[in-house]
């Protein structure tokens, strides 16, 4: 079946460094992807996301890389922080009719040591 | 503008018993989709509303597992006859419309718990 998954399941950096997080994709449909930071007890929150039109984006402290050859999705995080500590989850979607349904992979654990 | 609210954020049930979980979309926003997260699994998908409307319910187990948006009020999703497989986190999310490139605002969680 079709799905979202994540190469490493924890990362553990130090504070002050950069953080890079992997996500692979299965379904070559997908061309709508997102990243999402949940802290622990609370909601999925939105960090960034990348059509499959760009193969890099970047936002305040935060980019993302896709390639689309490989179909691999990665988040890097510079200057890593303590509130950076979170589960962080990619997501994808492909277009048409169920654009809207969100694929979610496992997630990934960073932990940053101060 | 506040965000997606839902509630209860913990909910403890009993085998047999019903579970209403409620959502309400942030302010302008007519879509409403609900995920379930089962422990050690990622968010899966449950069901897809707008007002008055399912529009898909395919990630909805078949049995037991109902949902509504009214015209007025919050969405509501409703678990009959509560088994301990649906212990789990049950997230909301909210969009403005369904746009082709769909950023979907979470809600912190409904916690259910079924002794």
């Amino acid at each position: 079946g079709e799905s979202v998954g994540l190469h490493l399941p924890t990362l553990s950096v130090q504070e002050g460094d950069n953080s890079i997080i992997n996500c692979a994709y299965s379904n070559s449909a997908s061309d709508y992807f997102i990243w999402y930071k949940q802290e622990s007890g609370k909601g999925p929150q939105f960090i960034i996301d990348i059509r499959s039109n760009m193969d890099k984006r970047q936002g305040q402290r935060v980019t993302v890389l896709l390639n689309k050859t490989v179909k691999h999705l990665s988040l890097q995080i510079a200057a890593t922080q303590p509130g950076d500590s979170a589960v962080y989850l990619c997501a994808e979607s492909s277009s048409g009719g169920s654009n809207y349904k969100l694929t979610f992979g496992k997630g990934t654990l960073l932990t940053v040591n101060p | 503008n506040a965000g997606v609210m839902q509630n209860p954020r913990h909910l403890v049930r009993r085998r047999g018993q019903e579970a209403r979980l409620r959502c309400s979309p942030m302010k302008g926003h007519s879509h409403v989709y609900w995920y379930r997260q089962l422990p050690e699994e990622g968010l899966k998908f449950m069901v897809y509303l707008q007002k008055e409307n399912i529009i898909d319910e395919s990630g909805m187990p078949k049995e037991r597992f109902s949902a509504e948006f009214p015209k007025e009020g919050p969405s509501i999703l409703r678990i009959q006859q509560v088994v301990r497989g649906d212990s789990a986190a049950y997230f909301c999310a909210s969009s403005p419309t369904q746009r082709t490139y769909n950023e979907q605002f979470f809600g912190p969680g409904t916690r259910l718990t079924v002794l």
